[in-house]
């Protein structure tokens, strides 16, 4: 199938520590990898992204790490803030620009 | 930052109505976009469109829907006799290039009654 999913639902995690959020896809050709933060009302927030040739990309306090042998995505925060609490999705894109979502992971910081 | 604003924020309509919702893309953004997200799922993809046309649309945009870039600054969803299951909150994003990040509005909160 064409799935893109996340293992856990909800994520507690203490201030100060590092949060890792994991995602599965199925669909081998996605060449374009994408999180997004949604805050409640408001839409998804561009976070990071990274392309198929690349196996890790760094950006402020986050780090995308992309295992293309299991197809396998996770997102780490560092440092978690009460900011960041949320619902993080996971998305990919195949060769067009139609991004297919996961059913997101809720993250909890516990102040 | 620039921003995606649509508009309204939440939208009200009577089964069967016709509604439009409204997109105003980040200015120098040439594909925009259209997903749905109904109440406890994930986000769905409806629709692409660059240089004035559909490039791409999923199984649910059907001949009930329709987009149209009427300006050079605004990206409408027009869904036609609509449906219980239209209910949902409609995002619209727009990228400056192919497979580059796409940036989303807030939504549309569509209420069908």
């Amino acid at each position: 199938g064409e799935s893109v999913g996340l293992h856990l639902p909800t994520l507690s995690v203490q201030e100060g520590d590092n949060s890792i959020i994991n995602c599965a896809y199925s669909n081998s050709a996605s060449d374009y990898f994408i999180w997004y933060k949604q805050e409640s009302g408001k839409g998804p927030q561009f976070i990071i992204d990274i392309r198929s040739n690349m196996d890790k990309r760094q950006g402020q306090r986050v780090t995308v790490l992309l295992n293309k042998t299991v197809k396998h995505l996770s997102l780490q925060i560092a440092a978690t803030q009460p900011g960041d609490s949320a619902v993080y999705f996971c998305a990919e894109s195949y060769g067009n620009n139609r991004l297919a979502f996961g059913k997101g992971n809720q993250v909890v910081v516990i102040p | 930052e620039p921003e995606v604003t649509q508009t309204p924020s939440h939208q009200v309509t009577q089964m069967g109505q016709e509604v439009i919702l409204r997109c105003v893309p980040i200015s120098n953004h040439l594909y925009f976009y259209w997903y749905r997200q109904i109440l406890g799922q994930k986000v769905e993809f409806l629709v692409s469109f660059y240089n004035n046309e559909i490039s791409e649309k999923s199984e649910i945009f059907d001949d009930q829907f329709s987009v149209e870039r009427p300006d050079g600054s605004n990206f409408t969803l027009k869904i036609r006799s609509t449906k219980l299951e239209d209910s949902a909150m409609y995002f619209c994003a727009s990228g400056q290039v192919s497979n580059q990040p796409q940036h989303f509005g807030d939504g549309t909160r569509l209420s069908i009654l």
